[in-house]
C-alpha cells in the first residue's frame, strides 16, 4: 500500500465547473498537507497549504484536510482552461531542517472550454 | 525574486559519459533538493541539503553524486548512468526552521540517457 494515494485521472470536465481532487493517506504522523500543479514539462508549483484538519481558501481554490479520515480534498470553483495540469498533493512530517514531501501520484486534471 | 533556475534544460548523454546538472536560487533559502521524476509519476525525492550539508540521501545509486558549493549553488554530477535513468531531474529549495518551508521548484533538466 502506498503511503499516499491520488486517483490519476484523468478528469475532464466543462468549462466553469467545479473541480473536485482528493488523497487519502495511510500515515497519521502527517502534520502538514499541500496541493501543487504541474503542467506537462514544468516543474511543480505550491497552490496551497493546510496544517492539521480543517478548510483553507484561496480564491478559486479551497483545500480541506480531515485528519480523523486521512482525507484531503481540492477544489476549483469557476475553472479554466488554464486550469488544465497535473494536481500532486504531498504530504510532510514536522521536520527542523530540510523538508521531505511524500506526494500522491497525481490527477491529470482537463477543462473543456 | 522567488525563481530557481536549472540548466541546461534539455541532456542528452551516453553511457560512459560524465555530466553535471546545476540549480541556483537567491532567495536566502538554506535547503536545497535533488528530485527526479519519470513520465507520469511523482517526484521521488534524491537527496537534500541543509546549511550546505548533505542531510538526506534517499539510497540514490552512487552515479549520482550531489554537490553544494555554496548556498545558492546545488550540483549533480553524472557518471555512467544507465538507460533506466531518463527522468525529468527537479532541484527545489526551501527555508528552513520554519514551521512550514515551503519547496520552490524549478522547471527541472529533461535528462536522455542513449
Amino acid at each position: 500500500q502506498k503511503e499516499v494515494e491520488q486517483d490519476p485521472g484523468p478528469l475532464s470536465v466543462p468549462e466553469g465547473a467545479i473541480v473536485s481532487l482528493n488523497c487519502t493517506y495511510s500515515n497519521s504522523a502527517f502534520q502538514y498537507f499541500m496541493w501543487y500543479r504541474q503542467y506537462s514539462r514544468k516543474g511543480p508549483e505550491l497552490l496551497m497549504y493546510t496544517y492539521s484538519s480543517g478548510n483553507k481558501e484561496d480564491g478559486r481554490f479551497t483545500a480541506q484536510v480531515d485528519k480523523s479520515s486521512k482525507y484531503i480534498s481540492l477544489f476549483i470553483r469557476d475553472s479554466q482552461p488554464s486550469d488544465s495540469a497535473t494536481y500532486l498533493c504531498a504530504m510532510s512530517l514536522i521536520k527542523a531542517a530540510g523538508n521531505k514531501l511524500t506526494f500522491g501520484g497525481g490527477t491529470r486534471v482537463l477543462v473543456k472550454p | 525574486d522567488t525563481e530557481v533556475t536549472q540548466t541546461p534544460k534539455h541532456l542528452v548523454m551516453g553511457m560512459t559519459n560524465k555530466k553535471s546538472l546545476k540549480c541556483e536560487q537567491h532567495m536566502g533559502h538554506r535547503a536545497m533538493y535533488w528530485y527526479k521524476q519519470k513520465a507520469k509519476k511523482p517526484p521521488e525525492l534524491m537527496f537534500v541539503y541543509s546549511y550546505e550539508k548533505l542531510s538526506i540521501n534517499e539510497s540514490v545509486p552512487s552515479r549520482f553524486s550531489p554537490e553544494c558549493p555554496n548556498s545558492s549553488l546545488l550540483n549533480l554530477h553524472l557518471h555512467a548512468l544507465q538507460p533506466e535513468d531518463s527522468a525529468l531531474y527537479l532541484c527545489a529549495s526551501s527555508q528552513v526552521g520554519t514551521r512550514f518551508d515551503e519547496q520552490y521548484f524549478g522547471p527541472g533538466t529533461r535528462l536522455t540517457v542513449t
